[in-house]
């Protein structure tokens, strides 16, 4: 069965040090991947994914993530936090046996804290 | 870039009553919709998706039904509310024409049952 899983619950950081917020993924065949933000009371908003091509990605407000097919991971990370980073995070892959609906699978979701 | 507008922002129905969520897609036509469930501020469940008007899939058995009457609007309903629906709602989109595969989120509805 495809899965994503978001390891830790909550990550505290101090703001300027490096963040790192994990995901690990389980589907068959080239994964989709995706990262995106959820500020209180809003909605999603899409950080960057992975297609194909360079393992690195680099996304909106900073963040990055590096594809890790081996390892199959897909962590977010930004090299120096900022308080209005703090806000809940989720990595997503793309339902790839169903893949013409663009259905998507979540993980549970991180909370970010970054503290000054 | 498309914008997917949702209303109303917030609504405290009592238990029993009908229920009618709006959502609608600017700048972009033929989208694949979706809406979501958020329960607490956490995980999301995608309750219903739609990839034309008229065909809709739902994920789950539940109180609350969708519709598509037209491309770029759709609709979330209940004949009844029961407190379980409390949530906060969330309309996506997959634009077509493009290159990119994104889910795109509206703002979301705050649904209080009371």
């Amino acid at each position: 069965a495809q899965s994503v899983a978001q390891p830790e619950d909550q990550v505290n950081v101090a703001e300027g040090n490096p963040l790192t917020v994990k995901c690990t993924y389980s589907v068959s065949g080239n994964p989709y991947l995706f990262w995106y933000v959820q500020y209180p009371n809003r909605g999603l908003q899409f950080l960057l994914k992975y297609i194909t091509g360079d393992n690195l990605v680099k996304g909106s407000y900073g963040f990055e993530a590096e594809f890790n097919k081996s390892q199959t991971s897909f962590h977010l990370k930004k090299p120096s936090a900022l308080v209005s980073d703090s806000a809940l995070y989720f990595c997503a892959v793309r339902d790839m046996g169903q893949s013409n609906t663009g259905k998507l699978i979540f993980g549970q979701g991180t909370t970010l804290q970054v503290k000054p | 870039s498309q914008t997917i507008h949702q209303w109303p922002a917030t609504l405290v129905q009592p238990v029993g009553s009908p229920l009618s969520l709006e959502c609608t897609v600017e700048g972009t036509s033929n989208p694949n919709l979706y809406w979501y469930r958020q329960a607490a501020g956490r995980g999301l469940q995608l309750l219903f998706y739609s990839v034309g008007i008229g065909q809709i899939s739902s994920e789950v058995p539940q109180n609350l039904s969708a519709s598509r009457p037209q491309d770029r609007q759709f609709i979330l309903s209940s004949k009844k509310l029961l407190l379980s629906d409390s949530g906060f709602y969330l309309c996506a989109s997959i634009g077509r024409g493009s290159r990119v595969d994104t889910q795109y989120f509206g703002p979301g509805t705050r649904l209080t049952v009371l």
